[in-house]
């Protein structure tokens, strides 16, 4: 099977843009989960989807966004970019299960200056 | 709230040795994953174990979810073994796995 796969790799901002990332979940999955890494923070939960419907959401302003197709695969969104969400976007999926193992892609780089 | 504590925070160890990964969590788990990150970012699973022990080669995961606590141990490392170890847990229904802020392992030759 093929792995998660995420669009772009990297990406440079500036200030006041919005930014649009993919990620495309293994074949029969139907979760896809949002993470979003920087050296303060650590690795923080943005939100879920499962079955193109939002399952679970983290702590982050409402500037960040989601969704997810048919085809299982999600899109998140950050509207008027600002310094600090430079960071390392990382997008995880699986079953949907309570008991299953979530599997990562590569991430999205993205720089705002 | 949810709290979960990797130690130790860093580690330096030279090729060929021995070490004990440690994840303390804060209340009942039905999922616990442990995933290495490489120095490109990819996160990698090792093991899914909510309770007991599993082996992969030269790595293996003990959880004891009754004292809530699990151990990585990596046994005779190599440099390619260098990167960040995550614990993740997940503790109730579909509630999303929340991360410890790591182990950076540096392996030296």
């Amino acid at each position: 099977k093929a792995g998660v796969t995420q669009t772009p790799r990297y990406l440079i901002k500036t200030r006041g843009q919005q930014v649009t990332l993919s990620c495309s979940p293994i074949s029969g999955h139907r979760s896809v989960s949002w993470y979003q890494q920087t050296p303060g923070q650590g690795l923080q939960f943005l939100f879920e989807y499962f079955s193109e419907t939002q399952r679970n959401k983290g702590n982050f302003p409402g500037r960040f966004s989601g969704r997810q197709f048919s085809n299982s695969r999600s899109e998140m969104n950050v509207s008027t970019l600002e310094l600090g969400d430079s960071a390392l976007y990382l997008c995880a999926s699986s079953s949907g299960t309570p008991l299953d193992t979530q599997y990562f892609g590569p991430g999205t780089r993205l720089t705002v200056l | 709230g949810i709290q979960v504590e990797q130690s130790p925070p860093d580690l330096i160890l030279q090729e060929g040795a021995n070490s004990t990964l440690r994840c303390n969590f804060s209340d009942s788990v039905n999922n616990l994953q442990w995933f290495h990150q490489n120095p490109w970012g990819q996160l990698i699973n090792l093991f899914y174990i909510p309770s007991g022990t599993k082996q992969n080669g030269r790595l293996s995961a003990t959880t004891v979810a009754t004292e809530r606590y699990s151990l990585l141990y990596i046994s005779s490392s190599q440099t390619t073994d260098s990167g960040v170890y995550f614990c993740a847990v997940g503790f109730s229904g579909n509630t999303p796995l929340v991360f410890g802020k790591g182990t950076r392992l540096s392996v030296i030759a």
